[in-house]
């Protein structure tokens, strides 16, 4: 099974600071990788698919990276509505896998 | 509009079952592949197992917590999918999505319902 390893796990900043969140697979999954946001008491939300393709009516301020092994997610300019948790996870191959969030706080 | 909505949630013994429905619509239900997702309090994302559209033989796929105690079907016709629970336990205590992929290759859950809570205490 791919595992996958987020970091930070918390993450504290100001609006208007540029964001990087990491995501580690244990094995290749070429660019099978998706990020979701979720606010507490919602459902995951979609931002990226295939590693770097912004989902429809995401702020361009979002964008996704990397292949293979290793991949970020970057906010350029946070806003307040943007504090949040934030996940990865792969779909090269079942069983389907997360990592473990990272928590986006007000600094 | 894509809306999926959740129910069937609530409180149950271990070792009873229980059934969730996901009810579509916005979209042919019969077109999409459909997959189940859960979240323990505080904890984060967890796959739960998924269902293929009949074009694709209709079958299922599961998480290895969950295998041969939960069963993912369809009714194409009512547009619901269902999540068969038996054989609960205390860790299956969680809040249950359901969800749609997008319209790219390969699954990631670009739709998702409100979730259903189901805990799981004696």
């Amino acid at each position: 099974d791919i595992q996958m390893t987020q970091s930070p796990s918390t993450l504290s900043a100001s609006v208007g600071d540029r964001v990087t969140i990491t995501c580690r697979a244990s094995q290749s999954i070429s660019s099978w990788l998706a990020w979701y946001q979720q606010k507490p008491g919602k459902a995951p939300k979609l931002l990226i698919y295939k590693a770097s393709s912004l989902e429809s009516g995401v702020p361009s301020r979002f964008s996704g990276s990397g292949s293979g092994t290793e991949f970020t997610l970057t906010i350029s300019s946070l806003q307040p509505d943007d504090f949040a948790t934030y996940y990865c996870q792969q779909y090269n191959s079942y069983p389907l896998a997360f990592g473990q969030g990272t928590k986006v706080e007000i600094k | 509009e894509v809306q999926l909505v959740e129910s069937g949630g609530g409180l149950v013994q271990p070792g009873r079952s229980l059934r969730l429905s996901c009810t579509a619509s916005g979209f042919t239900f019969g077109d999409y592949a459909m997959s189940w997702f859960r979240q323990a309090p505080g904890k984060g994302l967890e796959w739960v197992g998924f269902i293929r559209s009949k074009a694709y033989g209709g079958t299922t796929e599961y998480a290895a917590s969950v295998k041969g105690r939960f069963t993912i079907s369809r009714d194409d016709s009512k547009s619901i999918a269902y999540l068969q629970m038996n054989s609960l336990k205390t860790e299956d205590t969680a809040v249950y999505y359901c969800t749609r992929k997008g319209y790219s290759s390969g699954w990631y859950g670009a739709y998702w319902g409100q979730g259903t809570l189901v805990t799981v205490s004696s």
